[in-house]
């Protein structure tokens, strides 16, 4: 069975301070899809990125990096210069290629809040 | 905005009763997933459909079902409503089977049962 650990729950920082989010996964596909979303204070879900599991190519987006290492089953995120909008709930999570009959369920870590303090 | 709407935003019930939870996915999406958000259980996949195709179930209750209509909207039904089921109720859709697997969520429909 497939599972996602975000073992912070919780992390502050101050204002322009850089941040690793951490994000361990457990699958036996070999094909799977990682992703990241924010959920800020007003509730909505924003998704932020999409990894293969066939592309362990890091990525960087303006002042959020992704770091995918697949020996480790880790997906960490980091948050360079972080700014108070960067205040949210942060998950991780999983999809299996064929969760069954073209269905990409997206299983959850339980979030990590982080509060960037000004 | 995702592009994917729900209704209501808030609903407040009392226990025993029937609600129904509205999704419209993003234009040319033909999957829709719910999830539940709780604090106990965090975010848990309930139930998908595809073109009006029910394709995965997770963690939902007998109690609660789903449909997919024509349009593509979509409808969660939540009945004998339990104290416990007050939760964040989201769903997402996503550009089909072998499309995007990026899922782009609604803003929830917080359900409230007293």
């Amino acid at each position: 069975a497939q599972k996602v650990t975000q073992a912070q729950t919780e992390i502050s920082v101050v204002e322009k301070e850089d941040v690793t989010l951490d994000c361990v996964y457990e699958t036996r596909d070999t094909t799977y899809y990682l992703f990241w979303y924010k959920q800020p204070p007003s509730g909505e879900l924003v998704f932020l990125i999409r990894r293969n599991s066939f592309d362990e190519q890091n990525e960087i987006s303006g002042r959020y990096s992704w770091n995918f290492q697949k020996s480790t089953s880790s997906f960490n995120f980091t948050i360079t210069a972080s700014q108070v909008v960067d205040s949210a709930v942060y998950f991780c999570a999983l999809s299996e290629a064929d969760s069954g009959a073209g269905s990409y369920q997206l299983t959850f870590g339980k979030g990590t809040k982080l509060s960037v303090i000004p | 905005d995702s592009g994917v709407t729900q209704t209501p935003k808030h609903l407040i019930t009392a226990t025993g009763q029937r609600v129904t939870l509205r999704c419209s996915p993003r234009s040319g999406d033909l999957s829709v997933y719910w999830y539940q958000q709780s604090l106990d259980q965090g975010l848990q996949f309930l139930i998908q459909y595809y073109n009006g195709e029910e394709r995965a179930k997770g963690n939902i209750l007998e109690r609660f079902s789903a449909q997919q209509f024509p349009d593509l909207h979509s409808e969660l039904n939540l009945s004998s409503l339990e104290l416990g089921d007050s939760a964040l109720y989201f769903c997402a859709s996503s550009g089909g089977q072998r499309g995007s697997y990026e899922q782009y969520f609604g803003p929830g429909t917080r359900l409230t049962v007293t």
